[in-house]
């Protein structure tokens, strides 16, 4: 099957400062990338929907100037938790589709466990 | 809007003891994915089954098997005899095909499972 790689898998960071993940599409081209968050025994609640070249299409609540998405390549998007704090710790997860049509679907990476001081 | 519904929060059975883990969903697509994935306490996803909406044929692999019935909506899971390694979290999700949405999943809640020695 298709793998996706994000990176980093966990990061602590403090308070304030900002933190980038990334999700790549190891042996396919991802025009659509999804991200997800899960808060402690919690499921994964959609973020934002990123399209490669296109600005991201954030979830209703998600901050879209405090998560900033890029997408810039077909096999690349990266996830930044801008002036982060404590109540941003959680697990993020990606996943990417190889894109439209029917029959679709979408293959996960293995998460970052971001953790805020 | 999609809907997934784990109505087992928490499931505690004894080692060796069959268990099924029940999945609603709700849906206006005619053509969708439903997926089950277990989640350890290190985090990952891991990948179960993928099942077309159109494929309504139950799935046997090994001790896991899966029913799924169009009729009800539900794409139940089963592991039988039961071992202390399947303790996790079980997530079962929905993912759409259509256009810009293709790959977009919904989770349930989640079921966690204690198996118990």
């Amino acid at each position: 099957g298709a793998v996706v790689s994000q990176h980093p898998s966990w990061v602590i960071c403090k308070s304030g400062t900002s933190v980038k993940i990334e999700c790549r599409s190891l042996d396919f081209q991802a025009t659509t990338m999804f991200w997800y968050r899960q808060f402690p025994k919690q499921s994964l609640m959609l973020m934002a929907t990123s399209n490669e070249g296109s600005k991201a299409t954030y979830e209703q609540g998600v901050e879209k100037d405090k998560f900033l998405i890029n997408h810039a390549s077909l096999t690349l998007s990266t996830l930044t938790v801008t002036s982060a704090h404590p109540e941003d710790s959680s697990f993020y997860i990606c996943s990417a589709s190889l894109g439209t049509g029917m029959n679709t679907e979408a293959f996960f990476g293995q998460g970052t466990r971001l953790t805020v001081v | 809007a999609q809907k997934v519904t784990q109505a087992q929060t928490e499931i505690s059975v004894v080692e060796k003891e069959d268990v099924t883990l029940d999945c609603v969903y709700e849906t206006r697509d005619t053509t969708y994915y439903l997926f089950w994935y277990k989640q350890p306490p290190s985090g990952e996803l891991v990948f179960l089954i993928r099942r077309n909406s159109f494929d309504e044929q139950n799935e046997i692999s090994g001790r896991y098997s899966w029913n799924f019935q169009k009729s009800t909506s539900s794409f139940n899971f089963t592991i039988t005899a039961s071992q202390v390694v399947d303790s996790a979290v079980y997530f079962c999700a929905l993912s759409e095909t259509y256009n810009t949405n293709a790959g977009k999943s919904t989770f349930g809640d989640g079921t966690t499972l204690t198996v118990k020695p």
